[in-house]
């Protein structure tokens, strides 16, 4: 099914863990983001990418690294986890600067002990 | 930087119009957007309108774009149990890089 692809649904790290959340998406969109989502906080921009081999911080960057390497594949990596990074993750692309629309994958719940 | 604001709660009876609204600061949206998350998933597009655009209606919904003012509103027709969700504004402007500048979302109760 074409679409964004988020594994794994569920993880919980211990605190200075690290792990990579992966993104997948079958649509050759060209625009590729990352957000946490926090109650009360709404959807914040970690990292987004407009093309493979290009990446760029967004709102809430610190803690997290990203590369793309495919058009398809944009992972998000957490260095040294912390119990503030306990969060819901999402991952969008879009075909052009968003017109149209950003695809969402259906999260990952991540918890920090 | 940008702001988008939206009402944090709506309440309405099953069978009446729902009417979500939403503010942005930066004249310079191209793109304003409404999603949907319903408890524990992800986030469903529902409609889309472009700055040049004053009004848009897709079946029930219909969103209306008031330029000077900066506001966004979602109307929801004859609104169903199953309407029950959040639902965010967010918007593409000049400076977001593309990317979506996300509201915090309208928690929207429907009674039977």
């Amino acid at each position: 099914n074409a679409g964004v692809t988020q594994t794994p649904k569920f993880q919980v790290l211990k605190t200075g863990q690290s792990m990579t959340l992966q993104c997948a998406q079958d649509m050759n969109h060209e625009y590729m983001s990352w957000y946490r989502q926090d109650p009360g906080m709404g959807l914040r921009l970690i990292h987004y990418s407009v093309g493979a081999g290009i990446t760029d911080q967004g709102e809430v960057p610190n803690g997290y690294n990203v590369s793309r390497s495919t058009t398809e594949d944009f992972p998000l990596r957490l260095l040294s986890a912390a119990p503030s990074q306990t969060s819901v993750y999402f991952c969008a692309s879009s075909f052009s600067q968003g017109a149209y629309g950003y695809t969402f994958g259906s999260g990952t719940r991540l918890t920090v002990v | 930087g940008e702001d988008v604001e939206q009402s944090l709660f709506l309440s309405v009876r099953e069978g009446d119009s729902s009417v979500i609204n939403c503010t942005y600061t930066d004249s310079s949206s191209t793109y304003l957007y409404w999603y949907k998350q319903e408890p524990g998933a992800g986030l469903q597009l529902l409609t889309y309108i472009f700055s040049n655009m004053d009004m848009k209606q897709d079946q029930r919904l219909t969103v209306l774009l008031n330029k000077k003012d900066k506001h966004l509103s979602l109307r929801i027709a004859d609104t169903q149990t199953g309407d029950s969700a959040i639902y965010f504004c967010a918007e593409i402007y000049g400076g977001s890089q593309g990317n979506l500048i996300f509201g915090k979302g309208t928690k929207l109760s429907v009674k039977p």
